[in-house]
């Protein structure tokens, strides 16, 4: 399975700033996922990405919210704009191995608390 | 809405025992179905993957499909205290689209 990671893996802010997360795969995939889980909650998707396009994003989300970039087949980003405490949470990047299992393997997470 | 049910728990077995964890799934034309281990504080980590009814074994663990009733399980036989994580059901959705839905999960506790 492909190996992520994230950075960063935690981070504290304050309300009304933005954060940019990133996230880094060690073969080429098609495609990214952004996935946040909340204390106490199950996965929920924010977005698709896939390179040289713009992503696609589940409903309730938004991209001034949330802005990725996907630059090429082994990276992406995830920018969290204008937090408020309803947007601490622990955000997932996730590949999908679409060749041998058809799986989602996860990053570690980045664990965000916004004050 | 595509929904992917699982009861929260916790569930207790005795270390030992096995563990039966259950869900069911909305999407009818769902082909994939998988389990994840979740401990906590962890990310998501890939347990066994299904797409046939019937079971599939992979050591201590059998995945366990049945489409007509769209219904996926997981067992644990033999559980230890370290199997005590949270459980993540998961189905793929239909379509080309290569969206995933998740369970809330079941938090498994191993009682030594």
């Amino acid at each position: 399975s492909a190996v992520i990671s994230q950075k960063p893996s935690r981070d504290i802010c304050q309300r009304g700033t933005s954060l940019t997360i990133q996230c880094q795969v060690d073969s080429q995939v098609t495609m990214m996922f952004w996935y946040r889980q909340q204390p106490g909650q199950s996965l929920t998707l924010i977005a698709t990405a896939n390179q040289g396009s713009e992503a696609t994003y589940e409903s309730g989300f938004v991209i001034d919210k949330f802005p990725i970039s996907r630059p090429n087949l082994t990276f992406s980003t995830l920018t969290v704009s204008n937090m408020s405490p309803e947007d601490s949470s622990i955000y997932l990047c996730s590949v999908d191995d679409g060749v041998l299992t058809d799986t989602q393997y996860f990053g570690p997470g980045t664990r965000l608390t916004v004050l | 809405q595509k929904e992917v049910e699982q009861n929260s728990g916790p569930l207790s077995v005795p270390e030992g025992a096995i563990a039966s964890l259950n869900c069911t799934y909305s999407d009818r034309g769902s082909q994939s179905f998988f389990w994840y281990r979740q401990y906590s504080g962890k990310s998501p980590e890939l347990i066994m993957f299904i797409y046939s009814n019937g079971d599939k074994e992979d050591g201590r663990f059998t995945a366990q499909l049945n489409k007509a009733s769209q219904y996926v399980s997981l067992l644990i036989r033999d559980s230890q205290p370290s199997d005590s994580a949270t459980y993540l059901c998961a189905a793929k959705d239909s379509g080309g689209y290569q969206k995933v839905t998740f369970g809330i999960g079941t938090k498994l506790q191993v009682i030594p």
